[in-house]
Parts: C-alpha cells; structure tokens; sequence
C-alpha cells in the first residue's frame, strides 16, 4: 500500500498569511485529492489535483483561495491564502493506488 | 442537501460486545461504499468497503450489511475491543472518480 507524506504537520499562521502544505507519496498514484476536515468533524473534498493541468474543484472551494499544484505523479501541493480564523482546518492529502484511497496524516493549521 | 446520513454520532459499547453504525443515503446512482476508521492525530484509513451487487461482506470482525431498497448500508463490529475505538466514516463514491462523500462520522468508544 502507498503512504501519503504530508509537510507541514502542523502550523499556527496569522491572519492574511499563507500556507503552503506539500504532499509526497511513495509510489506513482492515479489521482490525488485534497480534503478538509475541521475539528471533529467530517471531511470535505476541496478539490481534485490534475498533473500537469489546473485542479478541478468542488462547489464552495476556489483557485484563488486554494491553489494546488501537481507536478508529477507522486507530488502536490496545496496552499491556503489570505488566511482566516476560518481556514483553521486539518487540511488531507489523498491518492488512488491500486484502486484503494490512502490519506496522509493531516496537516493541522491554526489561523490566528 | 445532505447525501448521507449516518448515525449515531457516538456510541459506547463494552467490550466484546456488537457495535453498529448505521449510514442512509439518497442518489441512487452510488456504487461504492467504503467505511473508514481514523484515530486521533491520523488520517482515515479505508477498513472494509462493499459494491451494491452484494448484500454483505464480512472481513474479520467486521462487516458491512447492504440494503439496496432502502438504501442503507451499516457498519457491524463483533467482539468490540478497546482498540477499536476511534472514530468511523462511511462514505459514498459514484462512478470511477473515487470522489468520496462522507458522513458526519460516528465516534466509538470500548470500554474496557
């Protein structure tokens, strides 16, 4: 099975910073997603991260807030900008290897 | 519009007694039904999933039953341990986009 990398773990941020979240997997995956999860509860798709092209994103998530890059079959990442108390989230990396979704462990972001 | 609805929210059970979480769904055009098991600080991890062409499939302790009529599917563990507790999500995937939507999760506890 792959493992999903994520960098950083966790991070506090002031407000109208960004924050960048970098996901390696060991092996080439399929598809990459990125989800958020707040605090306790349940997780929400953000968007799909293509390589080579731009991400296709659920309805509620946009480019300019959530830019993701996917240079290869292996790496993404996603970034979080102009930062808000709100945006304090558990942001996770998703991948599709062997037909079975892994996640990483999360990235815990605090906005102050 | 909520597309799954998974219940309870938490649940106690002592140990080596059954738990079941319940998740009903709408959109009929869902054909895959993970549950995952995630833990505190860590990511989801796929523990037992079912295709509607079967009623129930067993794994272990675990077992998913599936009732396509009524459009629910539910998670049964046998002989619960401490070390199930954690907390568990069902999820919905349609079609090959491996695009998941989850439930709002149940949080298990076993008392020892």
């Amino acid at each position: 099975s792959a493992v999903i990398s994520q960098k950083p773990s966790r991070d506090i941020c002031q407000r109208g910073t960004s924050l960048t979240i970098q996901c390696q997997v060991d092996s080439q995956v399929t598809m990459m997603f990125w989800y958020r999860q707040q605090p306790g509860q349940s997780l929400t798709l953000i968007a799909t991260a293509n390589q080579g092209s731009e991400a296709t994103y659920e309805s509620g998530f946009v480019i300019d807030k959530f830019p993701i890059s996917r240079p290869n079959l292996t790496f993404s990442t996603l970034t979080v900008s102009n930062l808000s108390p709100e945006d304090s989230s558990i942001y996770l990396c998703s991948g599709v290897n062997t037909g079975e979704l892994f996640f990483g462990e999360g990235s815990r972001l605090t906005v102050l | 519009q909520q597309q799954v609805k998974q219940s309870p929210q938490s649940l106690i059970v002592q140990k080596g007694g059954i738990s079941i979480i319940n998740c009903a769904y709408e959109n009929t055009a869902f054909d895959y039904f993970p549950w995952y098991q995630q833990f505190p600080g860590k990511g989801p991890a796929l523990l037992i999933a079912i295709r509607p062409d079967v009623s129930e499939k067993k794994e272990g302790r675990f077992t998913i039953s599936f009732n396509k009529s009524a459009k629910q599917f539910s998670l049964h563990i046998m002989d619960s341990q401490p070390g199930d507790s954690a907390t568990y999500f069902c999820a919905l995937e349609e079609g090959s986009a491996r695009q998941l939507t989850f439930g709002s999760g149940t949080q298990l506890t076993v008392l020892p």
